[in-house]
């Protein structure tokens, strides 16, 4: 059965800190791990690592992912009260219906 | 759309009623998706259409809970006889294509009292 662990389950830092959460996988025929940000419902988009992409940048957010330990961390910089959110880490495998299989997510705090 | 679009928002129903929740997926997009998730939880898989066709539904818990796609673009899941463990924010969520990330709506909170 696919399994995905996120570390820690929840965080609190202040603004201007760096943050690095963390995500290990169990998954057959692995595909890609994406992370999501979820604040209130919607999950938002935020990176997808695939064998062809390992290393992912985007402003104060980078993630990698290392498939030969089976882990991915996102690491935010500079952190801003706009950050508290939930991160979910997810990982699909190939074929079949390319569902996501989600983690419990780390829930972020941002304090001013 | 520009989004993902589900209605309603939130949904409050007694023990036993039927409801339906309805998810737009974005325009061109094949795939579509429904998840739930249960407070402190991450969103767990329900059924996955491939055009009008209900292609992996091994995620639906029992068979109060069905859902269709008949012209291959909105969806609507349906849940029988209702109960409070039905309770949850239901998310859908489309896909351009294979190998391309999923886009998630705002979800539906269903509450069973």
């Amino acid at each position: 059965e696919d399994k995905v662990v996120q570390s820690p389950l929840s965080l609190v830092v202040h603004e201007g800190d760096t943050v690095t959460l963390n995500c290990s996988y169990e998954v057959t025929n692995f595909r890609s791990l994406l992370w999501y940000k979820q604040e209130k419902k919607a999950p938002t988009f935020l990176f997808m690592l695939t064998s062809s992409g390992i290393e992912k940048k985007s402003g104060r957010l980078s993630s990698i992912l290392d498939k030969k330990e089976l882990f991915s961390i996102l690491n935010i910089t500079a952190t801003q009260t706009g950050d508290s959110a939930v991160y979910l880490c997810a990982v699909e495998r190939q074929g079949g219906s390319e569902k996501l299989v989600f983690g419990k997510g780390t829930k972020l705090t941002v304090n001013p | 759309g520009a989004g993902v679009s589900q209605t309603p928002s939130n949904k409050v129903t007694e023990k036993g009623k039927y409801v339906e929740l309805r998810c737009d997926p974005i325009s061109g997009h094949t795939a579509l998706y429904w998840y739930r998730q249960s407070l402190g939880q991450g969103p767990e898989f329900l059924i996955y259409f491939q055009g009008t066709g209900a292609a992996d539904d091994s995620g639906l818990p029992n068979d109060r809970f069905f859902a269709v796609r008949p012209e291959g673009s909105v969806s609507t899941l349906k849940i029988q006889r209702t109960e409070r463990g039905d309770s949850a924010v239901y998310l859908c969520a489309s896909k351009r294509g294979l190998n391309t990330e999923a886009f998630f709506g705002q979800g539906t909170r269903l509450t069973v009292v």
